[in-house]
């Protein structure tokens, strides 16, 4: 396609279960990225990869998120034992280069997450 | 790392008014300013960005100025138009190279 695109566009789980999100970035973008937005609030980071590697996950909130892009391509946030707090709206958006301060990030339509 | 704090939070402008909202940055580091416009229950898209190098840019009816010394920079929309109704993010790097912080967002709306 020719923007990212992101599934499932919402996602409503009980407490305590495990959720996938998924990312297909635009083709040849070989940076991506996750970022998380509350309700009022600005996108928040969360994790970076270029390529098929994590270059910095320095904003999962804890060791219950995980994400991974094993071809360097498609990319998934997994969450374990999921909380109420975890509902947010999840973001993931794309660069042709991974550097934030030459390229536009172009983002998917997000998956909202909602923890009952 | 980065701070990015956005003023006002929310702004209501009648149709051909001009729109300015104010961003701040702790980091001296960040050299790339983005402003990204969201739409209800849409993804966020750039509008305009601005480089260290320079202090104002311009595209139509929206500008970005920036001062470094200050750590700030602000986006002005003239002759607003109801399309303009948005909520609108600053970002800025800090020493990253990749990652941005985004502010809070300014709720904007234009009424016809």
């Amino acid at each position: 396609g020719a923007g990212v695109s992101q599934t499932p566009s919402n996602k409503v789980t009980e407490k305590g279960k495990y959720v996938e999100l998924r990312c297909d970035p635009i083709s040849g973008h070989t940076a991506l990225y996750w970022y998380r937005q509350s309700l009022g609030q600005g996108p928040e980071f969360l994790i970076y990869f270029q390529g098929t590697g994590a270059a910095d996950d320095s904003g999962l909130p804890n060791d219950r998120f995980f994400a991974v892009r094993p071809e360097g391509s498609v990319s998934t946030l997994k969450i374990q034992r999921t909380e109420r707090g975890d509902s947010a709206v999840y973001l993931c958006a794309s660069s042709f280069s991974g550097r934030a301060n030459t390229g536009e990030l172009f983002f998917g339509e997000g998956s909202r997450l909602t923890v009952l | 790392g980065e701070n990015v704090e956005q003023h006002p939070s929310t702004l209501s402008v009648q149709e051909g008014d001009s729109a300015v909202i104010k961003c701040t940055y702790s980091d001296s580091a960040s050299n790339y300013f983005p402003w990204y416009k969201q739409e209800l229950g849409k993804r966020p898209q750039l509008i305009i960005d601005i480089r260290s190098n320079v202090g104002e840019k311009k595209d139509q009816r929206i500008a970005v100025t920036l001062n470094k010394t200050a750590k700030h920079f602000s986006l002005h929309i003239t002759e607003t138009q109801p399309e303009d109704s948005a909520v609108y993010f600053c970002a800025a790097p800090g020493g990253s190279n990749y990652k941005l912080t985004f502010g809070k967002g300014t709720l904007l709306t234009v009424n016809p």
